[in-house]
């Protein structure tokens, strides 16, 4: 089965501070996803990669980098985080987008005090 | 921008009756559909894909899809409480799919 990593599991930041979200997949698949999920929302794309050294704004970039420094790893980074981004945070993989399956880790919970 | 909506926002079923899920969506070119169980706390695992109209089963859960009535539905047949759960529609289109839109999810509550 394939296998997304996310690290930490939960986390507590302080406004304005720098989080850093990790996520590691050891599937060989080529694109990756980093999702936001709110309580009265759906998920909600925020960055994607499909090569290393590459990443694309989805749907809500603002507020959010992304790096992808290899094929396994892809990391989110809010540089100055704020309370708006309280959520749990979601990585996903998958083989291509031609309409594949996507392989999601078991998130990351994220509060912002 | 692709709208998908989800009813009910939550459904409760005795073990055993069948469940029966709702998802509808505004573009009627879009071409890829998912269903996603999540587990409280945990990620999503996919349940059953189906790209053209008609039927797709996969174990215990079966989609519908009718792109004419952007209707695309899931029946979960003799649930277990175990399968209580969020479930997530998910609708792309397969010349874009990075672009999947996700419904909020319904809450399913399999009673014992």
């Amino acid at each position: 089965e394939a296998a997304v990593t996310q690290s930490p599991r939960s986390k507590v930041a302080v406004t304005g501070g720098k989080v850093t979200l990790s996520c590691h997949q050891t599937n060989n698949h080529d694109y990756m996803y980093w999702y936001r999920q709110d309580t009265g929302h759906g998920l909600r794309l925020i960055h994607y990669s499909y090569v290393a050294d590459s990443t694309e704004k989805g749907d809500i970039p603002d507020g959010y980098k992304a790096s992808r420094p290899s094929q396994e790893n892809f990391s989110l980074i809010l540089e100055l985080a704020s309370l708006s981004q309280t959520a749990v945070y979601f990585c996903a993989s998958s083989v291509g987008t031609g309409g594949e399956r996507l392989f999601f880790g078991h998130g990351t919970k994220l509060s912002v005090l | 921008q692709q709208k998908v909506q989800q009813s009910p926002e939550s459904l409760t079923v005795s073990e055993g009756a069948m469940a029966s899920l709702n998802c509808t969506f505004s573009d009627g070119t879009s071409d890829n559909f998912r269903w996603y169980r999540q587990h409280s706390g945990k990620g999503l695992e996919m349940l059953v894909s189906i790209f053209s109209d008609g039927e797709k089963e996969e174990g215990r859960f079966t989609a519908h899809l009718n792109r004419a009535s952007l209707h695309v539905s899931l029946h979960i047949r003799e649930p277990q409480p175990s399968d209580s759960a969020v479930y997530l529609c998910a609708v792309s289109m397969n010349t874009n799919a990075y672009k999947v839109i996700f419904g909020k999810g319904t809450h399913l509550h399999v009673l014992p």
